[in-house]
């Protein structure tokens, strides 16, 4: 596709329940980044992927949140028993790594807003 | 401490206005800056890298002040269409991961 698809646009779920949000990244891109956006806030870093080993799970709040690119494509951020706390905008990207270059563009998608009642 | 800091704003200034914003950071080891734009309710987009002798893409400059730990950008003749949160971003030097300041919200009026 054109740019980083993300699915759903917008998820509302009940306290306690598993969510499951995808991204769909640039064709051909190594790297997928997962990012969790607070109002009013910047993005905080949640997990990184070199095609389907996940390099970096050090942002990841909790054992509830789960992140896999099992073909080293698609990416599906899950949470499980959500809380009021998770209400965010969750952000994919991903970008074509170039070692020595400061030309690291990072190409975000439109992201899930997550609202847990 | 958060890793990357900014004062959030928000900046009202009016058109044709210099506006600048400043950002610093706390791992000393970090290797790579870049200012990123974020509209309201959309995606952050990157703006331009920033560069250690300084650099200037048109309106904007990006300074690095290694020593003092600190980033700044400038915006010259505002235009309404540059109101949106501009976020500083921080990459380490042994990772992959950006990591970004709170954002600066700035609000260009006519």
């Amino acid at each position: 596709g054109a740019g980083v698809s993300q699915s759903p646009r917008y998820k509302v779920a009940k306290r306690g329940q598993d969510v499951a949000l995808r991204c769909d990244p640039i064709s051909g891109h190594v790297s997928l980044f997962w990012y969790q956006q607070a109002l009013g806030q910047g993005p905080e870093f949640l997990t990184y992927f070199q095609n389907e080993a996940q390099l970096d799970k050090s942002g990841l709040p909790s054992d509830r949140f789960f992140a896999e690119r099992p073909e080293g494509s698609v990416s599906t951020l899950k949470i499980q028993r959500t809380q009021q706390e998770d209400s965010a905008v969750y952000l994919c990207a991903s970008s074509w790594p170039t070692q020595g270059s400061l030309n690291e563009k990072l190409f975000f998608g439109s992201g899930t807003q997550l609202s847990v009642l | 401490r958060k890793e990357v800091e900014q004062d959030p704003g928000p900046f009202n200034v009016p058109e044709g206005a210099t506006v600048a914003f400043n950002c610093t950071y706390s791992n000393s080891a970090s290797q790579s800056f870049f200012w990123y734009r974020q509209d309201c309710r959309k995606e952050p987009k990157l703006l331009m890298s920033v560069y250690s002798s300084g650099n200037e893409d048109g309106r904007f400059t990006a300074q690095l002040n290694r020593a003092s730990q600190y980033i700044s950008l400038l915006i010259r003749d505002s235009k309404l269409s540059d109101s949106a949160t501009y976020l500083c971003v921080v990459k380490g030097r042994q990772t992959d991961k950006l990591i970004f300041g709170t954002g600066t919200r700035l609000q260009v009026f006519p």
